[in-house]
C-alpha cells in the first residue's frame, strides 16, 4: 500500500520561512510533486523531485531524500498570497504512474 | 493558457440525473487521464485511471457503474457521473499524462484541469 503523511495545517508570519515536511512509504516510487492549491481552484504543479537533493525554483524549494522518504517544501520571503493548501504527491510506477495525494497542508500567513 | 480543458467548470444538477464532464488535452496527446474527487476541506482523492481505448481502472471503493469513464481518443476523456445522488456532490478534477506533443511538453509530464464543481439536489 501507499502512505504519504503531512501536517494538517501550519501558521507563519509574513516575510518569514516556512517548511513543511511530508514523509511517504510507497512501492514503485517514481517521483515527487508538491502542488499549491486555492480554495475553490485546481491544484498549480510547484516542484518535482525524483533524485535526491534540493530544487530551487525561486522563493520555494523542495527537497527529496528517497532513502529516507522524505521530503520538503520550504518557501522563503513568504507573502500573504502563499496562504493556501500545500499537497505532496507520490507517483507509483508501479500501478501505471497514477500520482496519490497526501491530505494536504493549509498553511495560514499572518501579517 | 490551460494545457487540459475540463468542461463544464460547474454544474448544478437534480437529484436522479446524469452528469457529463470532458476533460481535453490540448496541444499534446493522452494515453493515460486521471481522474480525482475532492470534498471540502479534503485533499483529492484518486478515482480511476482512463485509458485510451480500453477499460478505466477504478481505485477500490468506486463504483464504476455509477461513475461511468471513457477515453474514446487520445485527448478526450469523459467521466459521467449516472443517477447522482447529493452525496456526490464535489469537486472533481482531471489530469492528463503527457504521451505526446510540441517540442513544450515532456513525455510522462502531468496536467490538471480546471476542476468542475458538481452541486446535486
Amino acid at each position: 500500500g501507499q502512505n504519504i503523511d503531512q501536517p494538517t495545517e501550519m501558521t507563519a508570519t509574513e516575510g518569514a520561512i516556512v517548511q513543511i515536511n511530508c514523509t511517504y512509504q510507497t512501492s514503485g516510487f517514481n517521483g515527487l510533486f508538491w502542488y499549491q492549491q486555492h480554495a475553490g481552484e485546481a491544484p498549480t504543479f510547484l516542484s518535482y523531485n525524483v533524485l535526491d537533493g534540493l530544487e530551487e525554483k525561486g522563493r520555494f524549494s523542495s527537497f527529496l531524500s528517497r532513502s529516507k522518504g522524505y521530503s520538503y517544501l520550504l518557501l522563503k520571503e513568504l507573502q500573504m498570497k502563499d496562504s493556501a493548501s500545500y499537497l505532496c504527491a507520490v507517483r507509483n510506477e508501479d500501478q501505471g504512474g497514477k500520482l496519490i495525494f497526501g491530505q494536504g497542508t493549509e498553511l495560514s500567513v499572518k501579517p | 493558457g490551460a494545457v487540459v480543458s475540463q468542461h463544464p467548470s460547474r454544474v448544478i444538477c437534480k437529484s436522479g440525473t446524469s452528469v457529463k464532464i470532458e476533460c481535453r488535452s490540448l496541444d499534446f496527446q493522452a494515453t493515460t487521464m486521471f481522474w480525482y474527487r475532492q470534498f471540502p476541506k479534503q485533499s483529492l482523492m484518486l478515482m480511476a485511471t482512463s485509458n485510451e481505448g480500453s477499460k478505466a481502472t477504478y481505485e477500490q471503493g468506486v463504483e464504476k457503474d455509477k461513475f461511468l469513464i471513457n477515453h474514446a481518443s487520445l485527448t478526450l476523456s469523459t467521466l459521467t457521473v449516472t443517477s447522482a445522488h447529493p452525496e456526490d456532490s464535489s469537486f472533481y478534477i482531471c489530469s492528463a499524462r503527457v504521451t505526446s506533443g510540441g517540442p513544450l511538453f515532456i513525455s510522462g509530464e502531468l496536467f490538471f484541469g480546471e476542476g468542475s464543481r458538481l452541486t446535486v439536489l
